[in-house]
């Protein structure tokens, strides 16, 4: 079993919707969460990052980390066909190696 | 200002060959990474440095060599290379006391 689980999708929209991404993981080591967009062909880029529980708002961004249930989300309002990419979820812990452990990435596609 | 930066962008090469991947940063950071990204694998981790002069195996470290050169760069080594060592890799660093990384835009190689 994998330590992070990410559905990859793909997973397709129209313009305005509301998204939700999500990933669960299972090392309860884990206390720095982040996601990161990668478009077709380029690298991942940091989109929001979170530390231990609770929500992080950035403009359309919402990143919430519920660590009761080891699970993690992404908000996106009113997604626009520019959000049409891959999502990647990534997390590592406190202390030891400090790399990241990414899930598999959602694909996302923004139909206009 | 670059960021992370690779080259090259793309290689072919046949089995048995072997290739150097460079990796350099301009900003600073003392941890360096190097990934690779497998359809449905999400990215893995090959070998990391923590500081120059110190390099750990990864998830995936079978196959392949570092070098932390100096602060600014480190190159990934492939010396025979296979088959199953087509993919995309990513260079990636960051800072002191900060997990989230920043990556490169990836070199695509394929083993023929």
């Amino acid at each position: 079993q994998k330590e992070v689980e990410q559905d990859p999708g793909p997973l397709s929209v129209p313009e305005g919707a509301i998204v939700s991404l999500n990933c669960t993981y299972s090392n309860s080591a884990f206390q720095y969460f982040m996601w990161y967009r990668q478009y077709s062909r380029k690298g991942p880029e940091l989109l929001m990052y979170t530390y231990s529980s609770g929500n992080k708002e950035d403009g359309r961004f919402t990143a919430q980390v519920d660590k009761s249930s080891k699970y993690i989300s992404l908000f996106i309002r009113d997604s626009q066909p520019s959000d049409s990419a891959t999502y990647l979820c990534a997390m590592s812990g406190r202390t030891g190696r400090r790399a990241l452990t990414f899930g598999s990435g959602t694909r996302l596609q923004v139909q206009p | 200002n670059a960021g992370v930066t690779q080259t090259p962008k793309f290689q072919v090469l046949k089995t048995g060959q072997s290739m150097t991947l460079q990796c350099a940063q301009d900003m600073n950071h003392n941890s360096m990474y190097w990934y690779r990204q497998d359809p449905g694998m999400g990215l893995r981790l090959i070998y990391y440095s923590a500081s120059e002069g110190t390099t750990d195996k990864g998830e995936v470290p079978n196959g392949y060599n570092v070098s932390r050169l100096n602060k600014r760069e480190f190159s990934l080594r492939l010396e025979s290379a296979a088959p199953s060592q087509t993919s995309v890799y990513f260079c990636a660093s960051s800072g002191e006391g900060y997990t989230e990384a920043f990556f490169g835009q990836g070199t695509r190689l394929t083993v023929v």
